[in-house]
Protein backbone atom coordinates (compact mmCIF):
# COMPACT_ATOMS: atom_id res chain seq x y z
CA UNK A 1 0.00 0.00 0.00
CA UNK A 2 1.43 3.03 -1.16
CA UNK A 3 -0.41 5.48 1.42
CA UNK A 4 -1.94 7.60 -2.09
CA UNK A 5 -5.60 6.79 -1.81
CA UNK A 6 -8.15 7.54 -4.80
CA UNK A 7 -11.82 7.40 -4.90
CA UNK A 8 -13.84 5.58 -6.30
CA UNK A 9 -11.81 2.72 -8.02
CA UNK A 10 -14.33 2.46 -11.18
CA UNK A 11 -16.50 5.12 -12.12
CA UNK A 12 -19.08 4.63 -15.18
CA UNK A 13 -20.69 7.53 -16.64
CA UNK A 14 -22.74 8.58 -20.18
CA UNK A 15 -21.15 10.69 -23.12
CA UNK A 16 -21.75 14.35 -21.64
CA UNK A 17 -21.25 14.22 -18.32
CA UNK A 18 -19.24 15.61 -15.63
CA UNK A 19 -17.39 13.53 -12.92
CA UNK A 20 -14.85 14.19 -9.86
CA UNK A 21 -12.37 11.68 -8.98
CA UNK A 22 -10.14 12.40 -5.80
CA UNK A 23 -6.87 11.48 -4.36
CA UNK A 24 -5.56 11.75 -0.92
CA UNK A 25 -1.78 12.05 -0.89
CA UNK A 26 0.52 10.15 2.23
CA UNK A 27 0.10 12.04 5.30
CA UNK A 28 2.83 14.50 5.04
CA UNK A 29 3.55 15.01 1.09
CA UNK A 30 2.70 18.23 -0.40
CA UNK A 31 3.01 17.68 -4.04
CA UNK A 32 -0.04 15.83 -6.09
CA UNK A 33 -0.06 15.06 -9.58
CA UNK A 34 -2.48 13.46 -11.57
CA UNK A 35 -1.94 11.11 -14.99
CA UNK A 36 -3.90 9.65 -17.42
CA UNK A 37 -3.26 6.11 -19.07
CA UNK A 38 -4.90 5.23 -21.79
CA UNK A 39 -5.71 1.51 -22.91
CA UNK A 40 -1.66 0.48 -24.52
CA UNK A 41 -0.13 3.77 -24.09
CA UNK A 42 2.50 5.39 -21.80
CA UNK A 43 1.16 7.44 -18.48
CA UNK A 44 0.38 11.09 -19.82
CA UNK A 45 1.38 13.74 -16.71
CA UNK A 46 -1.79 15.90 -16.70
CA UNK A 47 -1.09 18.67 -13.72
CA UNK A 48 0.54 19.32 -10.33
CA UNK A 49 -0.18 20.78 -7.30
CA UNK A 50 1.95 21.91 -4.62
CA UNK A 51 0.61 22.65 -1.60
CA UNK A 52 -2.34 24.09 -2.73
CA UNK A 53 -0.77 25.95 -5.71
CA UNK A 54 -1.19 24.81 -9.45
CA UNK A 55 3.21 23.74 -10.20
CA UNK A 56 3.08 22.45 -13.26
CA UNK A 57 0.56 21.26 -16.47
CA UNK A 58 0.82 18.70 -18.54
CA UNK A 59 -1.51 17.82 -21.53
CA UNK A 60 -4.77 18.57 -19.83
CA UNK A 61 -7.45 18.94 -21.74
CA UNK A 62 -9.92 22.48 -20.74
CA UNK A 63 -12.75 20.13 -20.00
CA UNK A 64 -10.23 19.02 -17.02
CA UNK A 65 -9.63 20.92 -14.20
CA UNK A 66 -7.62 20.42 -10.51
CA UNK A 67 -7.62 21.69 -7.41
CA UNK A 68 -5.56 20.75 -4.29
CA UNK A 69 -7.81 21.38 -0.59
CA UNK A 70 -6.07 23.22 2.47
CA UNK A 71 -5.89 19.62 3.81
CA UNK A 72 -4.26 18.83 0.72
CA UNK A 73 -6.25 16.08 -1.22
CA UNK A 74 -7.02 16.89 -4.44
CA UNK A 75 -9.96 16.37 -6.98
CA UNK A 76 -9.40 16.29 -10.72
CA UNK A 77 -12.86 17.16 -12.43
CA UNK A 78 -13.57 15.79 -16.03
CA UNK A 79 -16.31 17.57 -17.77
CA UNK A 80 -18.27 17.34 -21.21
CA UNK A 81 -16.58 13.35 -21.02
CA UNK A 82 -16.33 11.65 -24.21
CA UNK A 83 -15.02 7.74 -25.06
CA UNK A 84 -11.81 8.67 -25.54
CA UNK A 85 -11.76 10.19 -21.92
CA UNK A 86 -12.17 6.29 -20.90
CA UNK A 87 -8.70 5.27 -18.77
CA UNK A 88 -6.74 4.72 -15.69
CA UNK A 89 -6.43 8.19 -14.04
CA UNK A 90 -3.86 7.78 -11.31
CA UNK A 91 -2.89 10.41 -8.77
CA UNK A 92 0.81 10.57 -7.31
CA UNK A 93 2.18 12.56 -4.36
CA UNK A 94 5.95 13.09 -2.97
CA UNK A 95 6.76 15.44 0.13
CA UNK A 96 8.79 17.87 -2.11
CA UNK A 97 8.14 20.18 -5.33
CA UNK A 98 10.44 17.74 -7.10
CA UNK A 99 8.26 13.75 -7.59
CA UNK A 100 11.27 11.91 -7.88
CA UNK A 101 9.82 9.84 -4.50
CA UNK A 102 6.67 10.61 -5.75
CA UNK A 103 4.01 6.83 -4.82
CA UNK A 104 1.16 6.26 -6.89
CA UNK A 105 -2.46 5.24 -5.77
CA UNK A 106 -4.59 2.49 -6.95
CA UNK A 107 -5.80 4.23 -9.44
CA UNK A 108 -9.32 5.54 -10.49
CA UNK A 109 -10.36 3.54 -13.59
CA UNK A 110 -13.00 5.63 -15.76
CA UNK A 111 -15.78 4.49 -18.44
CA UNK A 112 -17.54 6.52 -20.54
CA UNK A 113 -20.36 5.11 -22.30
CA UNK B 1 11.32 15.69 -28.27
CA UNK B 2 11.86 13.80 -25.46
CA UNK B 3 11.21 9.87 -26.00
CA UNK B 4 11.42 6.62 -24.59
CA UNK B 5 11.37 3.37 -26.43
CA UNK B 6 10.87 0.05 -24.54
CA UNK B 7 11.83 -3.47 -25.84
CA UNK B 8 10.47 -6.24 -26.04
CA UNK B 9 7.01 -4.86 -25.76
CA UNK B 10 6.05 -8.25 -24.40
CA UNK B 11 8.22 -11.41 -23.36
CA UNK B 12 6.88 -14.75 -21.91
CA UNK B 13 9.61 -16.78 -19.58
CA UNK B 14 9.71 -19.66 -17.48
CA UNK B 15 9.45 -19.04 -13.67
CA UNK B 16 13.10 -19.23 -12.26
CA UNK B 17 14.69 -17.68 -15.26
CA UNK B 18 16.34 -14.61 -16.01
CA UNK B 19 15.29 -11.70 -18.60
CA UNK B 20 16.66 -8.69 -19.62
CA UNK B 21 14.02 -5.36 -20.60
CA UNK B 22 16.01 -2.26 -22.93
CA UNK B 23 15.27 1.22 -22.73
CA UNK B 24 16.29 3.69 -25.41
CA UNK B 25 16.13 7.22 -24.21
CA UNK B 26 15.96 10.87 -25.77
CA UNK B 27 15.55 12.93 -22.86
CA UNK B 28 16.60 16.51 -22.12
CA UNK B 29 17.64 17.53 -20.38
CA UNK B 30 18.47 14.72 -18.25
CA UNK B 31 17.83 14.35 -14.78
CA UNK B 32 17.23 10.50 -13.82
CA UNK B 33 16.07 7.59 -15.33
CA UNK B 34 13.53 5.36 -13.32
CA UNK B 35 11.93 1.97 -13.62
CA UNK B 36 8.55 1.27 -12.77
CA UNK B 37 6.60 -1.81 -12.02
CA UNK B 38 3.20 -1.94 -12.83
CA UNK B 39 0.82 -4.65 -11.82
CA UNK B 40 -2.46 -4.90 -14.02
CA UNK B 41 -5.00 -1.99 -12.78
CA UNK B 42 -2.52 -1.13 -10.04
CA UNK B 43 -0.45 2.26 -9.86
CA UNK B 44 3.37 1.55 -10.86
CA UNK B 45 5.64 1.06 -8.10
CA UNK B 46 9.00 2.33 -8.10
CA UNK B 47 12.12 -0.13 -8.59
CA UNK B 48 15.07 2.20 -9.17
CA UNK B 49 15.94 5.99 -9.74
CA UNK B 50 19.31 6.24 -11.13
CA UNK B 51 21.18 9.54 -12.07
CA UNK B 52 23.55 10.22 -14.51
CA UNK B 53 26.65 9.63 -12.51
CA UNK B 54 25.12 6.07 -11.74
CA UNK B 55 25.65 3.25 -14.05
CA UNK B 56 24.16 0.42 -11.91
CA UNK B 57 21.33 0.10 -9.23
CA UNK B 58 19.80 -3.06 -7.28
CA UNK B 59 16.91 -3.68 -5.89
CA UNK B 60 16.66 -7.03 -4.48
CA UNK B 61 16.38 -9.13 -7.68
CA UNK B 62 16.08 -6.38 -9.97
CA UNK B 63 18.94 -4.69 -11.59
CA UNK B 64 18.89 -1.75 -13.51
CA UNK B 65 22.26 -0.43 -15.65
CA UNK B 66 22.40 2.92 -17.35
CA UNK B 67 24.99 3.86 -19.92
CA UNK B 68 24.58 7.65 -20.36
CA UNK B 69 26.37 7.76 -23.64
CA UNK B 70 24.65 5.45 -25.00
CA UNK B 71 21.27 6.98 -23.73
CA UNK B 72 20.38 3.05 -23.09
CA UNK B 73 19.11 1.41 -19.87
CA UNK B 74 18.17 -1.96 -18.85
CA UNK B 75 16.66 -3.70 -16.13
CA UNK B 76 17.59 -7.06 -15.38
CA UNK B 77 15.47 -9.79 -13.47
CA UNK B 78 17.11 -12.65 -11.75
CA UNK B 79 15.34 -15.95 -10.78
CA UNK B 80 11.75 -14.70 -11.81
CA UNK B 81 8.90 -15.37 -9.77
CA UNK B 82 5.19 -15.59 -11.00
CA UNK B 83 4.29 -12.67 -9.13
CA UNK B 84 7.08 -10.86 -11.88
CA UNK B 85 4.00 -10.82 -14.32
CA UNK B 86 3.08 -7.33 -15.06
CA UNK B 87 4.28 -4.25 -16.95
CA UNK B 88 7.96 -2.26 -16.45
CA UNK B 89 8.13 0.69 -17.00
CA UNK B 90 10.46 3.26 -18.04
CA UNK B 91 11.35 6.53 -16.95
CA UNK B 92 13.16 9.22 -18.21
CA UNK B 93 12.96 12.65 -16.02
CA UNK B 94 14.02 15.80 -16.65
CA UNK B 95 13.64 17.21 -13.04
CA UNK B 96 10.41 18.79 -14.35
CA UNK B 97 6.94 17.06 -13.48
CA UNK B 98 5.65 18.05 -16.25
CA UNK B 99 8.24 16.74 -18.79
CA UNK B 100 8.62 13.08 -17.12
CA UNK B 101 7.97 10.81 -20.52
CA UNK B 102 7.45 7.61 -19.74
CA UNK B 103 8.10 4.32 -22.27
CA UNK B 104 4.64 2.41 -22.96
CA UNK B 105 6.04 -0.27 -20.73
CA UNK B 106 7.19 -4.12 -21.40
CA UNK B 107 4.37 -6.60 -20.32
CA UNK B 108 5.97 -10.05 -18.70
CA UNK B 109 4.65 -12.94 -17.90
CA UNK B 110 6.42 -15.37 -16.09
CA UNK B 111 5.05 -18.90 -16.80
CA UNK B 112 4.84 -22.23 -14.41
Amino acid sequence: DSGVTQTPKHLITATGQRVTLRCSPRSGDLSVYWYQQSLDQGLQFLIQYYNGEERAKGNILERFSAQQFPDLHSELNLSSLELGDSALYFCASSVGNRNTEAFFGQGTRLTVV
Amino acid sequence: KNQVEQSPQSLIILEGKNCTLQCNYTVSPFSNLRWYKQDTGRGPVSLTIMTFSENTKSNGRYTATLDADTKQSSLHITASQLSDSASYICVGDTGTASKLTFGTGTRLQVTL
